[in-house]
């Protein structure tokens, strides 16, 4: 099985709101990331946990605020979020921070209205 | 600084054989990935390659020179389902980088 599972899949939020991102996977996995991408671009970095401790950070703002619950959970918490913050964001796994394959999700679609 | 190039789009027959070439300028290097990513959907994992050489998984191909930064990927058989972006990403100092993505357009 070498399948991590976001939701939702779509996600419709309001400046205001406070939402959240899910995604796990149940490969043994002890690397997680956030990626945020937009159009016709590649994926763009945001956080990654190694062992479950965040060890990057790529400047996010604190708009976004990621979680892990434990080593299955990754959660990226949303709070007064803007128009270009809408993206796809993908979660991804790896075995280890050192390179092995790395699996995508299959995403979920923000829009900030 | 870091760096990688890839074609931004190609054009391909049906039936036919497309190599995609990736080169890259990294300060790190623990693996290269090729992804596959059709229009609105999430990267698929295609191929990781650490070790020079070719690594052959069905209809794709991809091989590796370390000492050129020089990767390609292989497409044989071409069906119009390849239509997607490819992506090569290189794994250096615990982060993915990424190149922009080649847009392969196959033609009937």
């Amino acid at each position: 099985d070498t399948e991590v599972t976001q939701t939702p899949k779509h996600l419709v939020m309001g400046m205001t709101n406070k939402k959240s991102l899910k995604c796990e996977q149940h490969m043994g996995h002890r690397a997680m990331y956030w990626y945020k991408q937009k159009a016709k671009k590649p994926p763009e970095l945001m956080f990654v946990y190694s062992y479950e401790k965040l060890s990057i950070n790529e400047s996010v703002p604190s708009r976004f605020s990621p979680e892990c619950p434990n080593s299955s959970l990754l959660n990226l918490h949303l709070h007064a979020l803007q128009p270009e913050d809408s993206a796809l964001y993908l979660c991804a796994s790896s075995s280890g921070p050192s390179g092995n394959t790395i699996y995508f999700g299959e995403g979920s679609w923000l829009t900030v209205v | 600084g870091q760096n990688i190039d890839q074609p931004t789009e190609m054009t391909a027959t049906e039936g036919a054989i497309v190599q995609i070439n990736c080169t890259y300028q990294t300060s790190g290097f623990n693996g290269l990935f090729w992804y596959q990513q059709h229009a609105g959907e999430a990267p698929t994992f295609l191929s990781y390659n650490v070790l020079d050489g070719l690594e052959e998984k069905g209809r794709f191909s991809s091989f590796l020179s370390r000492s050129k930064g020089y990767s390609y990927l292989l497409l044989k058989e071409l069906q119009m389902k390849d239509s997607a972006s490819y992506l090569c990403a290189v794994y250096s100092n615990y982060q993915l980088i990424w190149g922009a993505g080649t847009k392969l357009i196959i033609k009937p």
